[in-house]
């Protein structure tokens, strides 16, 4: 089944703590994205990659890392999470032929 | 920053009847998008226009693009309790690769 995964789906840290949400896709899209979600703003782009080892920065990267070594994998690095950082997040992978995003299920996270 | 602009907010429908949202967007696109995301959930790619498109239908869904006026709607016909759900308009610009979103309209539709 075509999809993409992230893990956890849940996590709630405090302040200063490094994590790492996983991202992958089975779909071999080159075309991966991250988003964050808060209510009233709907989502927000983090950073995108347009293949292997080409990363950018989206609308609002501050606070964040990623990296892209392998196709499937995308994986999204706070250094240093803050308080502000408590949002919904998202990562998509892009069919190219088609122009569509496919995302997963969503990571909640919560820094206290 | 967003680039498209959703309105309304809110709809409220009774089962049966149409549902219509609207998106204003900024700058030039490629093409624009309608997702659907159900509450707290990921979001469903529903239908995708090109800007040398005005018109497109998928099922009982309904998109409009007047790119003179920088503006898409959505038309959900004969609206089912299962089209409850917030709906998103996303932008695919023509001069980056950011996929830009507008807040969304959250629709219920009442049995």
């Amino acid at each position: 089944e075509a999809q993409v995964t992230q893990n956890p789906r849940y996590l709630i840290t405090v302040t200063g703590k490094k994590l790492t949400v996983t991202c992958s896709q089975n779909m071999n899209h080159e075309y991966m994205s991250w988003y964050r979600q808060d209510p009233g703003l709907g989502l927000r782009q983090i950073y995108y990659s347009m293949n292997v080892e080409v990363t950018d920065k989206g609308d609002v990267p501050e606070g964040y890392k990623v990296s892209r070594k392998e196709k499937r994998n995308f994986p999204l690095i706070l250094e240093s999470p803050s308080p502000n950082q408590t949002s919904l997040y998202f990562c998509a992978s892009k069919d190219a032929l088609r122009d569509t995003q496919y995302f997963g299920p969503g990571t909640r996270l919560t820094v206290l | 920053s967003q680039q498209g602009e959703e309105d309304p907010q809110a709809l409220s429908i009774q089962e049966g009847e149409n549902a219509t949202m609207n998106c204003s967007y900024k700058t030039s696109i490629n093409n624009l998008q309608w997702y659907r995301q159900n509450s707290g959930r990921g979001l469903v790619h529903l239908i995708l226009i090109r800007s040398n498109e005005r018109e497109k239908h998928s099922g009982r869904l309904r998109v409009t693009l007047d790119t003179s006026k920088k503006s898409s709607s959505l038309l959900i016909t004969a609206s089912r309790a299962a089209d409850t759900a917030s709906y998103f308009c996303a932008t695919d610009r023509s001069n980056d690769y950011k996929l830009s979103f507008g807040a969304g309209t959250t629709v219920t539709v009442r049995a």
